[in-house]
């Protein structure tokens, strides 16, 4: 079956430190990729998503790259703010059959000032 | 343009009670997908449904738990006789009718925190 794994948080870092969090999956065919982000007590919100190899999604300084070489979707953001902080989701999603998406655990962001 | 709403926000019930979740979805989106999340934990999925058809429910569990969109109103999620375990956050997400092929983006609702006693 499909399956998202991600790195295990929390990640803490200084405000305008450089962030990765990693993500890599495992699908049967060519998934479309998104990271959402959750923000205390509230729902998802989509971040930003790839449909297709080498794609590049970005979003408020945030960016991935759909590497199908590697079977992953590495989340950057050069400069990290205090506001970043949330939890973050990678997920896929498959463009025939199942359409649902299936998440990885999610990976805390605490930025301290 | 409204967001997908969900309500309650939070829902509190006794053991052996109903618990009964709605979803509207975002104006001129006809597909319902519904996950829960533990805590601590990702989201998992339950049920994908479009107005008056369950397309995929293999994420449900096969006892207590229903789903249903009917062709007015709201998707309704309803879990009979609710136990501890039961105790999570229930996220309803919706897309636009698809086409044949691609992947149409899902925009989530804030959620329903259910707290079984």
């Amino acid at each position: 079956g499909n399956s998202v794994t991600q790195m295990e948080g929390p990640v803490t870092l200084s405000e305008e430190a450089f962030l990765t969090i990693n993500c890599t999956y495992t699908a049967t065919g060519y998934p479309s990729l998104f990271w959402y982000v959750q923000y205390p007590g509230e729902g998802l919100q989509l971040l930003l998503k790839a449909t297709k190899a080498d794609d590049k999604g970005s979003n408020k300084g945030f960016e991935a790259t759909y590497r199908k070489e590697t079977t992953s979707f590495h989340l950057e953001k050069g400069s990290v703010q205090v506001s970043d902080s949330a939890v973050y989701f990678c997920a896929l999603a498959m463009d025939t059959g199942r359409r649902a998406l299936t998440f990885g655990s999610g990976t805390r962001l605490q930025v301290q000032p | 343009n409204a967001g997908v709403m969900q309500n309650p926000r939070h829902l509190v019930r006794r053991r052996g009670q109903e618990a009964r979740l709605r979803c509207s979805p975002m104006k001129g989106h006809s597909h319902v997908y519904w996950y829960r999340q533990l805590p601590e934990e990702g989201l998992k999925f339950m049920v994908y449904l479009q107005k008056e058809n369950i397309i995929d429910e293999s994420g449900m569990p096969k006892e207590r738990f229903s789903a249903e969109f009917p062709k007015e109103g709201p998707s309704i999620l309803r879990i009979q006789q609710v136990v501890r375990g039961d105790s999570a956050a229930y996220f309803c997400a919706s897309s636009p009718m698809t086409c044949a092929s691609g992947t149409d983006t899902q925009y989530f609702g804030p959620g329903t925190r259910l707290t079984v006693l």
